[in-house]
């Protein structure tokens, strides 16, 4: 158990719904990060926030947000979907802000559109 | 821009034998960190070993060990008396040491321990 929890496990929903994914980090850690890994591909970076504040972002789609609360959780939404964004959707967390920073990923979160 | 290769898409280990999974990668910088995740068939992702680039001893942690060569841009991961619950895939990945910069992966090796 890595300490990072992700809910839910699996959701299932139609395209051009709109789903909000949740994230709790490892205690103590400020930094979250946002990763989706397609069936059979490797994991591509969405975005980073560290404290509450958008830090870095990747390839993340303009349909897709993020938002980091005073808590420390974060919230991955993702509107208008579409069938290819079906994928398992990973939260990590680090203390720091990436510099050298392990990550640690959370169980990830199933989404299928149909 | 900063990429990780690793050239072996599948492998297969017999039970307790070693095996050696490659990864090079290519970056202008000089201080990052290189890390090997397992994703096991629960698709959980699970750190196995670290390595700090400004580090000329290699990680290890049980039966992984690293062979990471700076100068080559390798960063292999060996895994000894492989047992079954060693299947699944393994992503080489590594992280500049500068903020603000995310993890890039590997596509993966995904390995089989056979009985």
């Amino acid at each position: 158990d890595s300490g990072v929890t992700q809910t839910p496990k699996h959701l299932i929903t139609a395209t051009g719904q709109r789903v909000t994914l949740r994230c709790s980090p490892r205690s103590g850690d400020l930094s979250v990060y946002w990763y989706q890994q397609s069936l059979d591909q490797g994991l591509q970076f969405l975005i980073q926030y560290y404290n509450g504040e958008e830090r870095a972002k990747g390839n993340i789609l303009e349909r897709f947000s993020a938002q980091q609360f005073p808590d420390l959780h974060s919230e991955l939404n993702l509107s208008s979907l579409e069938l290819g964004d079906s994928a398992l959707y990973f939260c990590a967390s680090s203390v720091g802000q990436g510099i050298g920073g392990t990550q640690y990923f959370g169980p990830g979160t199933r989404l299928l559109v149909l | 821009a900063q990429t990780v290769t690793q050239s072996q898409p599948e492998m297969s280990v017999q039970e307790a034998e070693t095996v050696t999974l490659s990864c090079t990668y290519d970056t202008s910088e000089n201080n990052y960190y290189l890390f090997w995740y397992k994703q096991p068939p629960s698709r959980q992702m699970i750190l196995v070993i670290r390595q700090e680039a400004y580090k000329q001893q290699n990680a290890t942690e049980n039966r992984f060990s690293v062979n990471f060569q700076k100068a080559a841009k390798s960063f292999s991961l060996k895994i000894s008396d492989s047992q079954l619950g060693d299947t699944a895939m393994y992503f080489c990945a590594f992280i500049i040491n500068s903020g603000n910069t995310p993890l890039v992966f590997g596509k993966g090796t995904r390995l089989s321990v056979i009985a």
